[in-house]
């Protein structure tokens, strides 16, 4: 199975600052079809996950654009551009290029 | 809205069966894959199973594999997942979810104890 190492586990933050969330695959995860299916949620306390980017870097429909993905091949990194107080929580990378699909061990996002 | 509305959790003995279903409404059914993935308490998620467009095929995490069933009825816009055996293992928030992991339901809680 694919593995999918975050960092760093626990992220304190100010709320206005920049953050980074970096998932790191044991393999490519770019298909044969041409797309990487690597995707970002956001799960805040107490709820379901919730997607928020899609093939690396789309933003899924109503994701404010403080939050942008980027990277290929093995390497991919999340970034929020000014933390608010709602983007609290845990933050999973997950892939489905291959199967089974696997996520990432969790970066929990909390204030400073 | 689209809305993914889980239900059939509870405590089990191990062993014994259980099934969930999870109801789909505000978008086409039968034009997603559908999944069920899975949180033990206090840990991350994990993949359980996933089935096609119309269920003629599915996929299992090998810790479930005969165990397990994923399934749908696209007439009833619903996904279930028939879980016999358990083990304590198997404790965990059950969720249903879209292919594209676009919508998530609020999650079944599954107990397995004595």
């Amino acid at each position: 199975d694919v593995v999918l190492t975050q960092t760093p586990p626990t992220l304190s933050a100010t709320i206005g600052q920049s953050v980074s969330i970096s998932c790191r695959s044991s393999q490519s995860l770019l298909h044969s079809n041409g797309n990487t299916y690597l995707n970002w949620l956001l799960q805040r306390p107490g709820q379901p996950p919730q997607l928020l980017i899609y093939l690396v870097s789309r933003l899924e429909s109503g994701v404010p654009n403080r939050f942008s993905g980027s990277g290929s091949g093995t390497d991919f990194t999340l970034k929020i551009s000014g933390v608010e107080a709602e983007d609290l929580g845990v933050y999973y990378c997950v892939q489905s290029t291959h199967a089974p699909w696997t996520f990432g061990g969790g970066t929990k996002l909390e204030l400073k | 809205e689209v809305q993914l509305v889980e239900s059939g959790g509870g405590l089990v003995q191990p062993g014994r069966s259980l099934k969930l279903s999870c109801a789909a409404s505000g978008f086409t059914f039968s034009d997603y894959y559908m999944a069920w993935v899975r949180q033990a308490p206090t840990k991350g998620l994990e993949w359980v199973a996933s089935i096609s467009y119309d269920g003629g095929s599915t996929y299992y995490r090998d810790s479930v594999k005969g165990r397990f069933t994923i399934s749908r009825d696209n007439a009833k816009s619903s996904l279930y997942l028939q879980m016999d055996s358990l083990r304590s293992e198997d404790t965990a928030t059950y969720y249903c979810t879209t292919h594209v992991m676009d919508a998530w339901g609020q999650g079944a809680s599954v107990t397995v104890s004595s």
